[in-house]
């Protein structure tokens, strides 16, 4: 059975960085075909992709985040890490993880998504 | 990045069949994949590669494609298809592929 979980502070202020971990289980982070993701959501917003990561280190980050995203892996630890540079209230968001399918680059598990708020 | 248009709204009564279309340019060339998302809930894929279905997924729910234009169908809508609907596709044109969602598309079932 597929899972994946996010995890990391519900608040954080402006100008902080956040860091995201993904724990996932069911398939390992060496699979040649299976990569993970991260998208995000604002309240009554849009999925909007962020990052992704596979087996062999290729990333692949959203242009328009691209300066403040850097994702990274610890396939022993079965997780996956996102860090977001100098967080602003726009960024309030519902963080998921998810697993992507290689080559066709779309996400088959999902994460049940945490909420994290930029607030002072 | 290319972009994915997706109405914003779609109103069908119990029983009719719902069509939601996604357009975007690349989408001649580059699969399309339509996701569920109930309120408080993570998406689900509901349909991959134009028009596959996951296992699991009602029959119901159909894909298909044509030009820069691909479509979810749902036949026969039941109460419990009221969600947020969601497109996606990936621009693989670059050295790294770029990942696109639509605006989504909120069905209503009257």
């Amino acid at each position: 059975q597929v899972t994946l979980k996010e995890s990391g502070p519900v608040l954080v202020k402006p100008t902080e960085t956040l860091t995201l971990t993904c724990t996932v289980s069911g398939f390992s982070l060496s699979n040649a075909r299976m990569g993970v993701s991260w998208i995000r959501q604002p309240p009554g917003k849009a999925l909007e992709w962020l990052a992704h990561i596979f087996s062999n280190d290729e990333k692949s980050y959203s242009t328009s985040l691209k300066s403040r995203l850097t994702i990274s892996k610890d396939t022993s630890k079965s997780q996956v890490v996102l860090t977001m540079t100098n967080m602003d209230p726009v960024d309030t968001a519902t963080y998921y993880c998810a697993r992507i399918v290689w080559e066709t680059y779309y996400f088959d598990y999902w994460g049940q998504g945490t909420l994290v708020t930029v607030s002072s | 990045s290319y972009e994915l248009t997706q109405p914003p709204s779609v109103s069908v009564s119990p029983g009719q069949t719902a069509r939601i279309t996604c357009s975007g340019d690349a989408l001649p060339k580059q699969y399309a994949y339509w996701y569920q998302q109930k309120p408080g809930q993570a998406p689900v894929l509901v349909i991959y590669k134009d028009s596959e279905r996951p296992s699991g997924i009602p029959e119901r729910f159909s894909g298909s494609s044509s030009g820069t234009t691909v479509t979810l169908t749902i036949s026969g809508v039941q109460a419990e298809d009221e969600a947020d609907y969601y497109c996606q596709s990936a621009d693989s044109s670059g050295t790294y592929p770029d990942v696109v969602f639509g605006g989504g598309t909120k069905l209503t079932v009257l």
